[in-house]
Formats: structure tokens, sequence, C-alpha cells
């Protein structure tokens, strides 16, 4: 979606292999979510950033996934050793003025 | 429990009827609610937010009920582009969003 970039549009890895999913946001935007979505699931929160505060970690499914992002830059999701149940679409978020989020096109994941 | 729950459906509908979702959130602090739309393959985009004073917009029309902790959707005339998925979504404590796992509506000619 405009204003939200995400990188790769598709990634197809093997098991065990490490991804990172980038997420470049329009500037001005403080807080940043990344959602997971599997194939006909709903969408599931991983991660929130608000500036400069500690994120808010509590969706990370396991110790394997990681996020980092610095101000209101580019953010990066790590996912070490992937697994098969990894295979998603994972979104990153924005918050409008107005209050509601708006998303990215996502980064579509396919683990072998 | 989930935060916010809907009927999967999918609910398959001739053009032209009138088709009705809700969705039940259960945290009574909840602050908005929004409505979006997803297709296949494709990341959710806003539909409408939903206010306490309900909200039109052409043939769709939200509503929320806090006493009984839903939201409506209510979409009139249905065309055959209305087809998708309808995620519902509730933010709380400011910075949660919690989605639904969204309604599969099919319009049918």
């Amino acid at each position: 979606g405009a204003g939200v970039s995400q990188s790769p549009s598709n990634k197809v890895t093997e098991k065990g292999k490490d991804v990172e999913l980038r997420c470049d946001p329009i500037s001005g935007h403080t807080a940043l979510y990344w959602y997971r979505q599997r194939l006909g699931q709903g969408l599931e929160f991983l991660i929130y950033f608000q500036g400069n505060s500690a994120p808010d970690k509590s969706g990370l499914p396991s110790d394997r996934f990681s996020a980092e992002r610095t101000g209101e830059s580019v953010s990066t999701l790590t996912i070490q050793r992937t697994q098969q149940e990894d295979s998603a679409v994972y979104l990153c978020a924005l918050v409008a003025v107005t209050g509601e989020l708006f998303f990215g096109e996502g980064s579509r994941l396919t683990v072998l | 429990r989930k935060e916010v729950e809907q009927d999967p459906g999918p609910f398959n509908v001739p053009e032209g009827a009138t088709v009705a979702f809700n969705c039940t959130y259960s945290n009574s602090a909840s602050q908005s609610f929004f409505w979006y739309r997803q297709d296949c393959r494709k990341e959710p985009k806003l539909l409408m937010s939903v206010y306490s004073s309900g909200n039109e917009d052409g043939r769709f029309t939200a509503q929320l009920n806090r006493a009984s902790q839903y939201i409506s959707l209510l979409i009139r005339d249905s065309k055959l582009s209305d087809s998708a998925t309808y995620l519902c979504a509730d933010r709380y404590n400011f910075n949660k969003f919690y989605f639904g796992s969204g309604t599969k509506l099919n319009v049918k000619p």
C-alpha cells in the first residue's frame, strides 16, 4: 500500500535458512507494526514499535523471530532457522493520522 | 477466547442482495473499531471506521453496539466486486489492534 514499502515481495527458502524481511515506511510515522497471516487465517500480531520506546514483542511466536527498528526508519523482521510453519505473508503496517492501520503489500514467505 | 471473533462464512449471496456481518469483541475498553476488506492475495484495506453513532458510506453501513460488544457491517445492493473477505478490527489501549479472522463474501450473478 501507499506509504509502506515491503521487500522482498516473495521469498522462497529452504527449511533451516535465515530470512530477513524489510519494511520501509514513509517518514513521520512513529508507530510500526508487523503482522503475520497464514493462508486462510486472520492477522496475527507479532511486534509493535513506537518511536524510541522499547518495542512490544509480545506477539513474537518464538525466539527465532526478531525485529529491529531505529527511530522512524526502516524495520527488519528476521526469522532464523526457518520452519515450514513460518510460511505466511508478513505484513507491515503504520497508523494513519485518522487512527486506523494501513498496510504494506506484504512479503510472502514460503519455506520448503 | 479471541479478542475479536467473526463468522468465517462463506456468505453466498446473489447480486443485489443485502448482506450483514457481525463481529464480537471481548474487551469492553476497546476504543475504536474498523472494517477492512481483503481481496485474495492482497493486503487488507480500510473499508470504513465504525463510530459510536454509526457510519454510512454509500451502500455500506457500519454500526457499533457497545452494550452487546459487537460491530456490524451491512452491504446493500451487493455487487460482484464486493466479493472479498471482510475483517473487523478493534483498537485497545491506544496501540493494540486486534483483527478477526475474516468473513468471506461471495456475490454471485
